[in-house]
């Protein structure tokens, strides 16, 4: 599987912009970009993911590098609930569903 | 959809004794992933299925642990004996096309 490489941990104000980098400098052509966060106590939780487009969805951005070799995930308006580990995962398209996570980077909020 | 469902929700047996984690996929999906998350090594795949069928068990740990799903509805991940060191939280995650959802996690405590 293609490495990521994510900062350990980051910090961000409340209701202030979130920009996650993943750095993912071997990922292949057929691999897409995942980004799942885990809660504090809970199962991880997917929350986006992109091939080559950028991509938007409720909770969050997804800025692709137009190599390919680094991703952001933005969070537009940070809130207490979204203090969590934000994974970066690359997955191979097609019927492979294995996802490998790394050690993530902890997102702390402050009020 | 309650979403997937694990049982029992936390487990504290000693060691030797047979331990049996139990998983609900959500209904109309065809691929169920055990996953087993500790400080020291994060989260790891253990085993995955696809309609109902093993298709990677490379991330089982050794023999003692086994893991069936009888239908589509259920699975079981059975530890026979536990060691302290199996102590982790459990993870059951079901999935339709692509996009992982996990369940709440068994935390086991093996003493």
């Amino acid at each position: 599987d293609a490495k990521t490489t994510q900062p350990n941990s980051m910090e961000s104000n409340e209701e202030e912009p979130v920009h996650l980098p993943c750095n993912h400098s071997t990922i292949s052509g057929t691999d897409y970009i995942h980004w799942y966060r885990q809660l504090p106590s809970q199962g991880p939780e997917y929350v986006i993911h992109g091939l080559t487009s950028n991509v938007n969805n409720r909770m969050a951005s997804l800025a692709i590098a137009e190599d390919r070799k680094s991703s952001t995930l933005i969070l537009h308006r940070a809130t207490l609930r979204d203090a969590a580990v934000y994974y970066c995962i690359l997955k191979s398209g097609g019927s492979n569903y294995k996802l490998t996570f790394g050690k993530g980077t902890l997102l702390t909020v402050n009020p | 959809d309650a979403g997937v469902i694990q049982s029992p929700r936390h487990e504290v047996t000693e060691m030797g004794q047979e331990v049996t984690l139990r998983c609900k996929p959500i209904s109309g999906h065809n691929s169920l992933f055990w996953y087993r998350q500790t400080m020291m090594r994060g989260l790891e795949l253990l085993i995955y299925f696809n309609n109902n069928v093993p298709i990677d068990d490379s991330g089982m740990p050794e023999d003692r642990f086994s893991a069936k799903m009888p239908n589509a509805s259920f699975s079981t991940l059975k530890i026979q004996p536990s060691e302290p060191r199996d102590s982790a939280v459990y993870f059951c995650a079901s999935s339709f096309s692509g996009e992982q959802f996990f369940g709440p996690g068994t935390r086991l405590t093996v003493l």
